[in-house]
């Protein structure tokens, strides 16, 4: 089971709006609602921001926001802020002999 | 609040052999699956083990299957994982992780601890 592809970094300048997707297959991202993103600061644990495509935890900004399409999925951060400055990893559930598959891991820098 | 705790990474030979363990507060342990999720330094997360809410169902990666195996002890709130056969590529910082779902498989990980580092040596 390969890692779901993400791109390596994104970048935007504060109050805009960025998008990072996750690219799988059929058998993971494209199968099934239980996506995932999570956020991890430098040192620090991952934390859910997102799951089943598209529900927020609570205590989790708006500005977060998950879809998918296809073998695809997506987090937006819109208004984005120096806080949101971070890596950013997606998962799902696999229909294969490894049950679980993370993303390579975005790089999100604030300008 | 939910608090999960690992300890029992070291350093270790090639080979050798390790115990990691979580324990768990803030939640009803026994409800929930519970993972392990491993990061190599400087690098990206990879899920490691599932063990289910009642311990009769474990599921592992393929890049540590027939070499790792998972346990629960719901009478003292507290997950395992025993490592074997360690190679360097399974050096490591080992999160263990609660399933974000009642009675749940494999939906999201809802809780992190922070980590306990494991060092195959060479």
């Amino acid at each position: 089971q390969s890692a779901l592809t993400q791109p390596a970094s994104v970048s935007g300048s504060p109050g805009q709006s960025i998008t990072i997707s996750c690219t799988g297959t059929s058998s993971d991202v494209g199968g099934h609602n239980y996506v995932s993103w999570y956020q991890q600061y430098p040192g620090k644990a991952p934390k859910v921001m997102i799951y089943e495509v598209n529900s927020r935890p609570s205590g989790i900004s708006n500005r977060f926001s998950g879809s998918k399409s296809g073998n695809t999925a997506s987090l937006t951060i819109s208004g984005l802020q120096a806080e949101d400055e971070a890596d950013y990893y997606c998962s799902s559930f696999a229909s294969s002999s490894t049950l679980g598959v993370f993303g390579t891991g975005t790089r999100v820098t604030v300008l | 609040e939910v608090q999960l705790v690992e300890s029992g990474g070291v350093m270790v030979q090639s080979g050798g052999s390790l115990r990691l363990s979580c324990t768990a507060s803030g939640f009803t342990f026994d409800d929930y699956t519970m993972h392990w999720v491993r990061q190599t330094p400087g690098k990206g997360l990879e899920w490691v083990s599932l063990i289910n809410w009642d311990g009769s169902t474990a599921y592992f990666a393929d890049s540590v299957k027939g070499r790792f195996t998972i346990s629960r002890d719901n009478s003292k709130n507290s997950l395992y994982l025993q490592m074997n056969n360690l190679r360097s590529e399974d050096t490591a910082l080992y999160y263990c992780a609660k399933d974000g779902v009642r009675h749940g498989f494999l939906t999201h990980f809802d809780n992190w601890g922070q980590g306990t580092l494991v060092t195959v040596s060479s």
